[in-house]
């Protein structure tokens, strides 16, 4: 069965530093998905990156970045130089893939990570 | 309107009410999800539809009724419901129910029974 987990629960940090927000999978798919999401306080969960299994690069996008390490099943997000409205609860998921159907999201508890100006 | 829109936002009712949620979508995708998202668990899936077909209900109770007559609306009728229903409760779309297709939430609605 497949599950993630994002043992940080809540972190805080002061404005402009970085922070790692980690996640681990388990999965006996070799074909998978692996997703972020944010959730501010509004509700809606807000789509940040996709990464499939044969793709470790890792990946940056402005401020924040990925490292996919297949060999330690972990796919951390780092935001470089915070900010106050990057305050929300962080989700990892996971979506396996090798049967070739549809296969549902399993969402980690998420991470909540609270900016202080 | 733009991106998954969810009506009401809040809502309260009492165990022997009856209501609907309602979700609509305006990117033209073809799979439409129910989601509940109670305190500190992670979140649940509830039902799935593609092409307005459900293709998935995770034993969920029957107090909980999906419905979607088109692929831009889903709803969710909800009767004799039980305080621990209280939680929020997400759409999502996707371009269809696939594996690699990330989903577009809508805001939710916030639930709460008493």
């Amino acid at each position: 069965a497949q599950k993630v987990t994002q043992a940080q629960t809540e972190i805080s940090v002061v404005e402009k530093e970085d922070v790692t927000l980690d996640c681990v999978y388990e999965t006996r798919d070799t074909t998978y998905y692996l997703f972020w999401y944010k959730q501010p306080p509004s509700g809606e969960l807000v789509f940040l990156i996709r990464r499939n299994s044969f793709d470790e690069q890792n990946e940056i996008s402005g401020r924040y970045s990925w490292n996919f390490q297949k060999s330690t099943s972990s796919f951390n997000f780092t935001i470089t130089a915070s900010q106050v409205v990057d305050s929300a609860v962080y989700f990892c998921a996971l979506s396996e893939a090798d049967s070739g159907s549809a296969r549902q999201l399993t969402f980690g508890s998420g991470t909540q990570l609270t900016v202080l100006p | 309107e733009t991106g998954v829109t969810q009506t009401p936002r809040h809502l309260v009712m009492g165990m022997t009410n009856k209501k609907s949620l309602k979700c609509e979508q305006h990117l033209g995708h073809n799979a439409m999800y129910w989601y509940k998202q109670s305190a500190k668990k992670p979140l649940e899936l509830m039902f799935v539809y593609n092409f307005k077909e459900q293709t998935e209900n995770n034993s969920v109770p029957s107090r909980f009724s999906p419905e979607c007559p088109n692929s831009s609306h889903l709803f969710l009728h909800l009767h004799t419901l039980q305080p621990e229903d209280s939680a929020l409760y997400l759409c999502a779309s996707s371009q269809e129910y696939y594996s690699y297709n990330e989903q577009f939430f809508g805001p939710g609605t916030r639930l709460t029974v008493l």
